[in-house]
């Protein structure tokens, strides 16, 4: 069975900028989560989503935004980038089921670089 | 006060040594609770995944989960450079619950 993949895996983009990152969870999955990864703060939850709508959130601010398709895809949004966006953004699936297994499998990751 | 907490290290053990890794937590209404390892600049990778209390072995690795406590461990026995990585405490208090991670360990075995 093929893993979570991450497009793209590398993005570099200057302040002001704005960022699509996409995730293809692992077939049979119907929930998509999106952390950052900084070295100074971790991994943050930003949101969740589990048939196309958001299920749970983190605080992050409106600049950090969303959504999920029927095919279980999710797409995370970044406008008006900002140095401190500079992170790795992990996207992780899981089945979803509530009473279910809820381990979450992720994936490579995108480094994004904002300068 | 975090909801996780994780000792960040760094921890370094000879080779072969056993390796104890802990995570505390608050949130009495957890069940849920998972070891990740990442190794660096790649994704987390899970390792183990128990429900509420007990032990779960699978190979080199045991965790732990005392619930009384709000405790949790992973053991690494006959440690190989090749488990040097950080390592994630993550939990949940339900399967449709957000997860919440630990900061995380970084471990280094030595040859």
């Amino acid at each position: 069975k093929a893993g979570v993949t991450q497009t793209p895996r590398y993005l570099i983009k200057t302040r002001g900028q704005q960022v699509t990152l996409s995730c293809s969870p692992i077939s049979g999955h119907r929930s998509v989560s999106w952390y950052q990864q900084t070295p100074g703060q971790g991994l943050q939850f930003l949101f969740e989503y589990f048939s196309e709508t958001q299920r749970n959130k983190g605080n992050f601010p409106g600049r950090f935004s969303g959504r999920q398709f029927s095919n279980s895809r999710s797409e995370m949004n970044v406008s008006t980038l900002e140095l401190g966006d500079s992170a790795l953004y992990l996207c992780a699936s899981s089945v979803g089921l509530a009473g279910g297994p809820n381990e979450q499998f992720f994936g490579p990751g995108t480094r994004l670089t904002v300068l | 006060q975090k909801e996780v907490e994780q000792d960040p290290g760094p921890l370094s053990v000879p080779e072969g040594a056993i390796v104890s890794l802990n995570c505390t937590y608050s949130n009495s209404a957890f069940q849920y609770f998972m070891w990740y390892r990442q190794y660096s600049r790649k994704g987390p990778e899970l390792l183990m995944y128990t429900y509420s209390s007990g032990n779960k072995e699978d190979g080199r690795f045991t965790a732990q989960v005392d619930k009384s406590s709000k405790y949790i461990s992973l053991f690494i026995r006959d440690s190989q450079p090749s488990d040097s990585a950080t390592y994630l405490c993550a939990m949940s208090a339900s399967s449709a619950s957000k997860i919440i991670f630990g900061s995380g360990t970084r471990l280094s075995i030595r040859p």
